[in-house]
């Protein structure tokens, strides 16, 4: 058990636009749900933090009107990157946790913007 | 502000030896720690959680926590090429249940 998805892995798009990615639990329910970054040989920035039904927890510098959270459900949050920039290039990747200490990852998401 | 140390390497072993990844955790009151891997392009992938002073044997791995000292290490044996990753060490003692990540170690097991 413990299986997380995401949707799309890989996304192309023009800058300006948004994208929406998918985290799914898909045999367990998530108390709370992680979004992370990671830049080519750099280690793993955690974004945010969301539990269901509440907003989201942004860590320091990173911009909630730009990275936007939304955990519907106990087995679903997205995470938009609205008016996206070269810049936010990046490996995205949730992590779902079961109340338990242990966050089992998604297989990340991989967005070039262009 | 808890940290968690781990020495970025490359640490490189010969197929078939006792790998031996450490890290140093600074919160002397912390009780979870992970092990991950990640392999080049790839999500991290839980392998080890330990809670209590000793050792954790999993297959050919063996996590080990010492509180006192406030040391975690996971022993890989018999290492395959297929070993060669980073691992990541992460305590989980935050109340909001983030993780706290090394910068993680790479394993370089050669044939």
């Amino acid at each position: 058990g413990a299986v997380v998805s995401q949707h799309p892995s890989r996304v192309i798009c023009k800058s300006g636009t948004s994208v929406k990615i998918e985290c799914r639990s898909l045999d367990f329910q998530a108390t709370t749900m992680f979004w992370y970054r990671q830049f080519p040989k750099k280690s793993l920035m955690l974004m945010a933090t969301s539990n269901e039904g509440s907003k989201a927890t942004y860590e320091q510098g990173v911009e909630k009107d730009k990275f936007l959270i939304n955990h519907a459900s106990l087995t679903l949050s997205t995470l938009t990157v609205t008016s996206a920039h070269p810049e936010d290039s990046s490996f995205y990747i949730c992590s779902a946790s079961k109340g338990d200490h242990e966050q089992y990852f998604g297989p990340g998401t991989r967005l070039t913007v262009t | 502000q808890k940290e968690v140390e781990q020495n970025s390497g490359p640490l490189s072993v010969p197929e078939g030896a006792i790998a031996s990844l450490n890290c140093t955790y600074s919160d002397r009151v912390s009780q979870s720690f992970f092990w991950y891997r990640q392999y080049s392009g790839k999500s991290p992938e839980l392998i080890m959680s330990i809670y209590s002073n000793g050792d954790k044997e999993d297959g050919r791995f063996t996590a080990q926590l010492n509180k006192a000292s406030q040391y975690v290490s996971l022993l890989i044996r018999d290492s395959q090429p297929s070993d060669s990753a980073t691992y990541l060490c992460a305590d989980g003692s935050s109340n909001t249940g983030k993780l706290i990540f090394g910068q993680g170690t790479t394993l370089q097991v050669k044939p």
